[in-house]
This record gives C-alpha cells, structure tokens and sequence, in this order.
C-alpha cells in the first residue's frame, strides 16, 4: 500500500468550476503539506505550504489539512483555462534537511474554456 | 529567472551506454536530489545529498550513482543505461531553515530530462 493516494484522474471540469482535488495518507507522523502543480513538460512548482491541520487561502487556492482523517484537499475557486495541469500533493515528517518528502501520483487537471 | 537548471531535456541513448545528467541550481542551496517521475508511480527518490561530496540513497538507487564535487552542481549517472530506466528525471534543491532563501526548506524543481534508452 501506498503511503500517499492520490487518484490521477483525469479530471475535466468547465471554466468558472470549483474544483476539488484529494489525498490521503497512512503516516500519521506527517506534518508539512505541500501541493505542487506541474505543466505540461514543466518541473513541478510549490503551489501552497501548510504545518499541521486547519486551513490555508491563496487567492483562488484553498488548502485544507485534516490530520484526524489523514486526508488533505486543494480546492481552486473559479478555475481558469491556465490551471489546466497536474497537481500533485506531497507530505514529510519534520522540517529538516533530513526529512524527506512523499509525493502522490498526481491528479491530472483539465479546465475546458 | 531559471533557478535549477537541467542541461539536457530530452535525452535518446543505447542499452548499456553511460549517461551522465547533470544540475546546477544557483540559490545556494544545501540539498540537492534526484527524482524519477513515471505514469502510475509518480515521483519517486533516487539519491540526494545535504552537502558537498556526501551522497544518500532514495527509494530507487538501483543502477544509479551520483556525484556531487561542487555546491550547485549534482550529477546523476547511469553506468550501464538499460530500457527501464526510460524515464523523466527531475532534479531538485532545497534550503535548510533559517538559510538566506529559506522557503520553510522546499524543493524547486528543475525542469527535467526526459531519457529514452533504446
């Protein structure tokens, strides 16, 4: 069993949709959240950062952290041709150097014009 | 603006040949790493290192070595490429907290190099 779950989609939503993007994890020890989006032929870049559980806004980005469930969300509120990507969640136990990160397997986002 | 720079993006090599990929990041960055990123296996860790001449095995070392001579240079080398190692790898670098450009130590990725092994 995997560490992190991700489900990899495809997901195909319409201009203006709230979309809604899960992962779920079986280390409790996890503490540092972390999603990262990745275009197409691109390297992944830091999309949003969170300690601990609760919630953390970004603009049109909402992260949510629910350490009790070991499960986290990434919601985009009216989501736009440009997010079209791959979002992939990642987690690690401490904060130093010596702790290092677990990827999902990333969802694959599509927003039609 | 490129922060973490891969030399090579697409890459096309022969069974057994020796592949060298290199990274340089210029942020000053402790922790460099390597990664493999595959459809349905998503990224997973080949080596990374916290300093200079010291190295650490990830989740896949496995007919890989790496060097690392300088600060903002990492290298990954396959010694003997074979047809499973056709793959996107992507290298990475992070700061340890407190450090001048400290983003709560994330990785930035470089862009990849996507290797083909015939």
């Amino acid at each position: 069993q995997k560490e992190v779950e991700q489900d990899p989609g495809p997901l195909s939503v319409p201009e203006g949709a709230i979309v809604s993007l899960n992962c779920t994890y079986s280390n409790s020890a996890f503490q540092y959240f972390m999603w990262y989006r990745q275009y197409s032929r691109k390297g992944p870049e830091l999309l949003m950062y969170t300690y601990s559980s609760g919630n953390k806004e970004d603009g049109r980005f909402t992260a949510q952290v629910d350490k009790s469930s070991k499960y986290i969300s990434l919601f985009i509120r009216d989501s736009q041709p440009s997010d079209s990507a791959t979002y992939l969640c990642a987690m690690k136990i401490g904060e130093t150097s010596g702790s290092r990160l677990t990827f999902g397997e990333g969802t694959q986002l599509t927003v039609n014009p | 603006d490129v922060k973490v720079t891969q030399s090579s993006r697409y890459l096309v090599k022969r069974t057994g040949e020796k592949v060298f990929l290199e990274c340089v990041q210029d942020m000053d960055h402790e922790n460099m790493f390597w990664y493999r990123q595959d459809p349905g296996l998503g990224l997973r860790l080949i080596y990374f290192s916290y300093d200079v001449k010291m190295k650490e095995k990830g989740d896949i070392p496995e007919g890989y070595s790496v060097s690392r001579e300088k600060k903002e240079r990492f290298s990954l080398i396959l010694e003997s490429a074979s047809t499973n190692q056709t793959s996107m790898y992507l290298c990475a670098s992070s700061s340890n907290p407190g450090h001048k450009n400290s983003g709560a130590n994330v990785l930035t990725f470089g862009a990849g190099s996507r290797l083909t092994v015939l």
